[in-house]
């Protein structure tokens, strides 16, 4: 019930697509869903966090729709560019007491 | 502000030897996370303290793994004995209290490799 599932496990995007990562969650306390970025060899940064009574939030090229009857939540990136060739975790939090992480998607875009 | 420190940034060491990994957390930050990042298991939480004191270690592996943070601005990880399973990503991170507006800020990690 901790677990968050995340999908696919890797992506490979023309420059210019648009990427979708998605994630499930079983836990109903969750009430934070954030999403890290990593490069290689950096540690994973905040990219872009959404609380359950949002529906949807935008920042840039970066989106992420929340469904929250279904309990599942993805990641939209716009317009992608190579730049954007990372992994990328989604997450769920409860309270600051259980912070949990997806196991990561690896997403390639193609110049 | 300089981020979450890590160091040594590479360890390698032979199987039974002592590692010990340090961590110096972003000034003013109250909570300090140990994660361990493989390709099989992703990142998993050993453990994480609140103002110094460990609040949940449900994820140190074993015995051989003990960490400690005597004061607010560093933290260590060791493990003794070391073997090879043991090799990873060891990640530090620390946030500014527990509501949903704090992130947690992650360092740039130790590579462990033991062989």
């Amino acid at each position: 019930q901790q677990q968050v599932k995340q999908s696919p496990q890797s992506l490979i995007v023309q420059k210019g697509g648009i990427s979708i990562i998605n994630c499930a969650y079983e836990n109903t306390a969750f009430d934070y869903f954030p999403w890290y970025q990593q490069f290689p060899g950096k540690g994973p940064a905040l990219l872009i966090a959404i609380r359950p009574d949002v529906s949807e939030k935008k920042e840039g090229r970066f989106t992420i729709s929340f469904n929250k009857s279904a309990k599942q939540f993805s990641l939209h990136i716009m317009d992608s560019q190579p730049g954007d060739s990372a992994t990328y975790f989604c997450a769920a939090d409860n309270y600051g007491q259980n912070f949990v992480f997806g196991p990561g998607t690896r997403l390639s875009v193609l110049p | 502000d300089a981020g979450v420190i890590q160091s040594p940034r590479h360890e390698v060491t032979e199987m039974g030897q002592e590692v010990t990994l340090r961590c110096k957390p972003i000034s003013g930050h109250d909570y300090l996370f140990w994660y361990r990042q493989t390709m099989m298991r992703g990142l998993e939480l050993l453990i994480y303290f609140n103002n110094n004191v460990p609040i949940d270690d449900s994820g140190m592996p074993e015995d051989r793994f003990s960490a400690k943070m005597p004061n607010a601005s560093f933290s260590t990880l060791k493990i003794q004995p070391s073997e090879p399973r043991d090799s990873a990503v060891y990640f530090c991170a620390s946030r500014a209290g527990s509501s949903y507006n704090s992130p947690l800020h992650f360092g740039n990690g130790t590579r462990l490799t033991v062989t």
